[in-house]
């Protein structure tokens, strides 16, 4: 079975240009997060979806950063302007109803490193 | 608020055991974890245990947990190179309905 899929993997640009992030969770899995890995921060939660529903957004760092979830199988995190500072890897993961570990058993995507310049 | 802490650095010669230790503060956390993660990819749900449990094994994995003071043990025996990788504690906050994951342990296993 297919995984957590991201894209881009790797994501250059300038500062100032739009950032879209993509992901596409695990089938039957009916919650989403996305995440931030930074080293100076460690790993952040910035938004997670149940039901396709944003639940909780306190993560988002301020409104450049936006995410959708327009159906169970595809999430964007969009980063408008994007700033050298937003520079990170961005992890989705997706965890299913009711998992063998609880609600904690996420399920990582291998992540999209950005790099603004 | 909820916080999970460990420390960030351990280095080992393989073969030896490693122990990785992690705090936390919820105590309505009904499950801990740990996860794994390898250079260049995403977490991976290493191991869990219950709250209502002490000890769990899983092959070379032990996890421990004293919930009088909080504190979670990952002990991985016989370490080898492939075990490198950064480990992260994480809570599940009954309080908030997050998963709150610790700053993450790197584990270096020298050959």
């Amino acid at each position: 079975d297919a995984g957590v899929i991201q894209s881009p993997r790797h994501e250059v640009t300038e500062m100032g240009q739009e950032v879209t992030l993509r992901c596409k969770p695990i089938s039957g899995h009916n919650s989403l997060f996305w995440y931030r890995q930074t080293m100076m921060r460690g790993l952040e939660l910035l938004i997670y979806f149940n039901n396709n529903v944003p639940i909780d957004d306190s993560g988002m760092p301020e409104d450049r950063f936006s995410a959708k979830m327009p159906n169970a199988s595809f999430s964007t995190l969009k980063i408008q302007p994007s700033e050298p500072r937003d520079s990170a890897v961005y992890f989705c993961a997706s965890s299913p109803p009711s998992g063998r570990a609880g609600t904690g058993e996420l399920f990582f995507g291998e992540g999209s490193r950005l790099t603004v310049l | 608020g909820e916080d999970v802490e460990q420390s960030l650095f351990l280095s080992v010669r393989e073969g030896d055991s490693s122990v990785i230790n992690c705090t936390y503060t919820d105590s309505s956390s009904t499950y801990l974890y740990w996860y794994k993660q390898e250079p260049g990819a995403g977490l991976q749900l290493l191991t869990y245990i219950f709250s209502n449990m002490d000890m769990k094994q899983d092959q070379r994995l032990t996890v421990l947990l004293n919930k009088k003071d909080k504190h979670l043990s990952l002990r991985i025996a016989d370490t080898q190179t492939g075990d490198s990788a950064i480990y992260f504690c994480a809570e599940f906050s009954g309080n908030t309905g997050k998963l709150i994951f610790g700053q993450g342990t790197t584990l270096q296993v020298k050959p």
